[in-house]
């Protein structure tokens, strides 16, 4: 099946600086790649999200970037604030229904 | 809030009790899923159900049961087979198509063991 693996597992910024957030994937059957950002205790919310035919796609400050020869995509946020700290999760999915995540990477902007 | 519905927001559990986590939607989505997440893992595939009366396991789908008898609702049973069953339980749906793939979340049970 496929694995997703995501890093860094915590990253720390200040306020105004970019982030980015990098993720792999080993099946080259998915095609699908969103991104989800989680407070705590609540429920992860989509952010953006790139489907294979696509190298890029922005949304004002956020970014994501697929290589889908070496299998990886990238979350970017720029000129960070302080309500992008959260828990950031990547994932991948096929045709077939099944989403596969990463584990995660705790985002803190420091003021 | 995005139409899907989990209840209750905490839950508790005896040794040996069989618990349910309820888990609505009103957005119409074919698919629906089942997710733990526990500190520091990414979510984990409990099971999963692309139309009413049929369902599939996931990665981790020891020790829960679910049914999807209507197409709005898909419980998830935690049985007493599961011996570690505290963690945040998310439950989510989804158009089931080639061409919209968004996947869309509950708010979550938390489910702790007394």
């Amino acid at each position: 099946g496929e694995n997703v693996e995501q890093h860094p597992s915590t990253l720390s910024v200040q306020e105004g600086d970019s982030a980015v957030i990098k993720c792999t994937y080993s099946d080259s059957a998915s095609n699908y790649f969103p991104w989800y950002k989680q407070e705590l205790g609540k429920r992860p919310q989509l952010i953006i999200d790139i489907r294979s035919n696509v190298g890029e796609k922005k949304d004002q400050r956020i970014a994501v970037t697929l290589n889908k020869t070496a299998k990886h995509f990238s979350l970017h946020i720029t000129e960070t604030q302080p309500e992008d700290s959260a828990v950031y999760f990547c994932a991948a999915a096929d045709t077939g229904n099944q989403f596969y995540f990463g584990t995660g990477t705790s985002l803190t902007v420091i003021p | 809030d995005g139409g899907i519905t989990q209840s209750p927001k905490y839950l508790f559990r005896k040794e040996g009790q069989n618990v349910t986590l309820s888990c609505e939607q009103n957005l119409n989505h074919d698919a629906m899923y089942w997710y733990r997440q526990d500190p520091g893992q990414g979510l984990r595939l409990i099971y999963y159900s692309q139309i009413v009366n049929d369902f599939q396991k996931g990665d981790i789908a020891e020790g829960y049961s679910v049914s999807r008898e209507k197409k709005e609702s898909f419980p998830l049973t935690v049985t007493s087979a599961q011996k570690n069953p505290t963690a945040f339980y998310l439950c989510a749906s989804r158009v089931s198509s080639a061409t919209n793939e968004k996947l869309f979340f509950g708010s979550g049970t938390q489910l702790s063991v007394l």
